[in-house]
């Protein structure tokens, strides 16, 4: 069963690039990528989805390595407004599992 | 409409009450979730619906009853909860599921107290 890895938290300022990692050692071949972003008293939300090599939107960029066993999520030029907990979800086609990575609290300052 | 509604947004209930949790989506998904979330904790998965049809159920103890009575409504029937039940619980759909790389949308939450 993949287990899933995230620092506890990260610092920033606003308008600096942001790196959150995300470990999943024993991810399988059919198994889906998938970050989102939560804040206080709210549901989680979509930020981005990759199988592999790099994928891009219009908010972040998913780096994802040739071995799988881990990814990274970019956001460009954080403002304060992106001071929230950050998962990584593996989603497990394989084992018709759905694991959120342990979160990582961005705290973003002027 | 990308939303997805859950009811009530906050709920107290005894240890003996039976209470349900109500969940609603009309972006025409085929799949709904229901996931319990501790303090701090990441969201942890009990139940998927896949077209109305239980596909996933995570050991969950027989306390929480899911009902997907059609496409778009998903309930959580409670009944003779512990304390330790106390949590937030979210709601979630996407297109299809429950695994296979497809987005998931998500409500805002039950915050369920159980005294």
């Amino acid at each position: 069963l993949a287990k899933t890895t995230q620092p506890i938290s990260m610092d920033s300022y606003e308008g600096q690039e942001v790196n959150i990692t995300c470990s999943h050692n024993n991810i399988a071949t059919n198994d889906y990528i998938t970050w989102y972003q939560q804040f206080p008293s709210q549901g989680p939300r979509f930020i981005i989805q990759g199988y592999k090599t790099k994928v891009t939107n219009e908010v972040a960029s998913l780096f994802i390595p040739a071995d799988r066993k881990s990814s990274t999520l970019s956001l460009p030029r954080v403002s304060l407004s992106d001071t929230a907990v950050y998962y990584c979800l593996v989603d497990s086609g394989a084992t018709n599992k759905l694991i959120f990575g342990t979160g990582t609290l961005l705290a973003v300052q002027p | 409409d990308t939303e997805v509604t859950q009811t009530p947004k906050h709920l107290v209930m005894g240890m003996t009450n039976k209470k349900s949790l109500k969940c609603e989506q009309h972006m025409g998904h085929r799949a709904m979730y229901w996931y319990k979330q501790k303090a701090k904790k990441p969201p942890e998965l009990m139940f998927v619906y896949s077209y109305e049809k239980l596909s996933i159920n995570e050991s969950v103890p027989s306390r929480f009853s899911p009902e997907c009575p059609n496409s778009s409504l998903l309930n959580l029937h409670l009944h003779a909860l512990q304390p330790e039940d106390s949590a937030l619980y979210l709601c979630a759909s996407s297109q299809v599921g429950g695994t296979g790389g497809y987005e998931q949308y998500f409500g805002p939450g039950t915050r369920l107290t159980v005294t």
